[in-house]
């Protein structure tokens, strides 16, 4: 059965470093998402990605945040000066047409020092 | 902003027994999903429900949408120690992107 793959399972960084986040989302898939869940907490959008543009980012997406989708298969996010708040899960999802549902990576733990 | 409140928070009960959780918001919603999420893994979709007064099962798991698209509920009958795990439903909101705003989720306990 086809899912969405995220690498790396667990990543430790410090604190000012940056950091880049992968996915392999579902192949016939045409709308890219990030999420993110603190500890805790619900899981909040993070961005929405369809034909190679962003299409809509939260106001947690700030500057620090990028996303690209450099070859067909891949889609990342970048980090780019790790803050301790930044620490949570963070989920890529694809969708395909008609976009009624939403597949879940199994996430990065992401956690800053 | 599209806020989705799912109640209880918590549950546990014996197994063997019926429950529903709800999922309710103040804002109307194209479509609604249920994930069930297990510690330090990703949602798992379970369910899509598009038609307002829309009733779906997937075995003993019965999930309806309301009649405005402004709530919803999981019921599990006869839950087994198996349906542990915490319950999200998350609304997507008819924008051209898709986005799901989700709700905080319910943490179910089925004991032996």
């Amino acid at each position: 059965e086809p899912e969405v793959t995220q690498t790396p399972s667990h990543q430790v960084t410090q604190m000012g470093q940056e950091v880049i986040l992968r996915c392999v989302p579902i192949s016939n898939h045409l709308y890219f998402y990030w999420y993110r869940q603190i500890l805790g907490q619900k899981v909040e959008f993070l961005v929405s990605f369809y034909n190679n543009e962003i299409s809509e980012k939260s106001e947690i997406f700030d500057d620090q945040f990028s996303v690209e989708r450099p070859d067909g298969s891949n889609f990342t996010l970048k980090i780019r000066s790790t803050k301790l708040e930044d620490s949570a899960m963070y989920f890529c999802a694809s969708t395909g047409t008609g976009a009624l549902e939403a597949f879940f990576g199994q996430g990065t733990r992401l956690t800053v020092v | 902003t599209q806020l989705l409140e799912q109640s209880p928070q918590f549950l546990s009960i014996q197994e063997g027994e019926n429950l529903t959780v709800y999922c309710n918001s103040s804002s109307v919603f194209s479509s609604l999903q249920w994930y069930r999420q297990e510690p330090g893994e990703g949602p798992v979709l379970l369910v899509t429900v598009v038609t307002g007064g829309e009733v779906k099962k997937l075995k003993r798991l019965t999930f309806q949408f309301g009649d405005a698209r402004k709530d919803s509920s999981l019921h599990i009958t006869a839950a087994q120690p198996g349906d542990t795990g915490l319950y999200l439903c998350a609304g997507e909101g008819g924008g051209s992107n898709y986005k799901l705003t989700f709700g905080k989720g319910t943490l179910l306990t089925v004991n032996p």
